[in-house]
């Protein structure tokens, strides 16, 4: 399987629990972006790196949320202190500097988190 | 104003029959405008990239943009019940750090 891949794809913590998801980029892709969907909305942007570089951050992303991709390969999203706000779909795409105006991001399977 | 904008539907359409879904933008500095198919509970699935004015056909999917009215669509033909999922739409802003910017999404039934 060469596509994006997730993991956990489903997550159930307690409120004020810290969490971690994983995602592994399409292998020759250099960009990396972190989403987050909630019931009846569109992905909502929360972060993007560049190889290792963490380029963007979203204003909406709170101090409780961290993202790292300390080799420019895999990255995780760690969530502290976790709130039943938080309960969403996680979606990582990633995509290929090189791939031109189109910048064409794919998409992971999700991460499914619940915050009871 | 929301950036993007989408009729959330549902959109019903008999099998066989053309479906067409649509997109208003309010940025200008929009680049790019990609429209990605969703399943429930899966994962957004890209099906059409756009980026110059004018129609791009791939197999029953066309993609339209008309950047001076500030809109694009999607057009299925030939819609078949396995078409039925939400359909979001997105876009890339000059200087918006190549993050996407997703409208709702417009669910779409293809009816027997």
């Amino acid at each position: 399987d060469t596509g994006v891949s997730q993991d956990p794809r489903h997550k159930i913590t307690k409120r004020g629990q810290n969490v971690t998801f994983r995602c592994d980029p399409i292998s020759e892709h250099n960009r990396l972006y972190w989403y987050r969907q909630t019931l009846g909305q569109g992905p909502e942007f929360l972060t993007y790196f560049q190889n290792e570089a963490q380029l963007e951050k979203s204003r909406l992303l709170s101090d409780r949320f961290s993202a790292e991709r300390p080799k420019g390969s895999f990255s995780t999203l760690e969530i502290q202190r976790t709130e039943q706000g938080d309960s969403a779909m996680y979606l990582c795409a990633s995509s290929h500097q090189n791939s031109g105006l189109y910048n064409e991001q794919f998409f992971g399977p999700g991460t499914r988190l619940t915050v009871l | 104003q929301k950036e993007v904008e989408q009729n959330s539907g549902p959109l019903s359409v008999p099998e066989g029959a053309i479906a067409s879904l649509n997109c208003t933008y309010s940025d200008r500095g929009s680049q790019s405008f990609f429209w990605y198919r969703q399943y429930s509970g899966k994962s957004p699935e890209l099906i059409m990239s756009i980026y110059s004015n004018g129609d791009k056909e791939d197999g029953r999917f066309t993609a339209q943009l008309n950047k001076a009215s500030q809109y694009v669509s999607l057009l299925i033909r030939d819609s078949q019940p396995s078409d039925s999922a939400t359909y979001l739409c997105a876009v890339t802003v000059t200087g918006g750090g190549n993050k996407l910017t997703f409208g709702t999404g417009t669910q779409l039934k293809v009816e027997l």
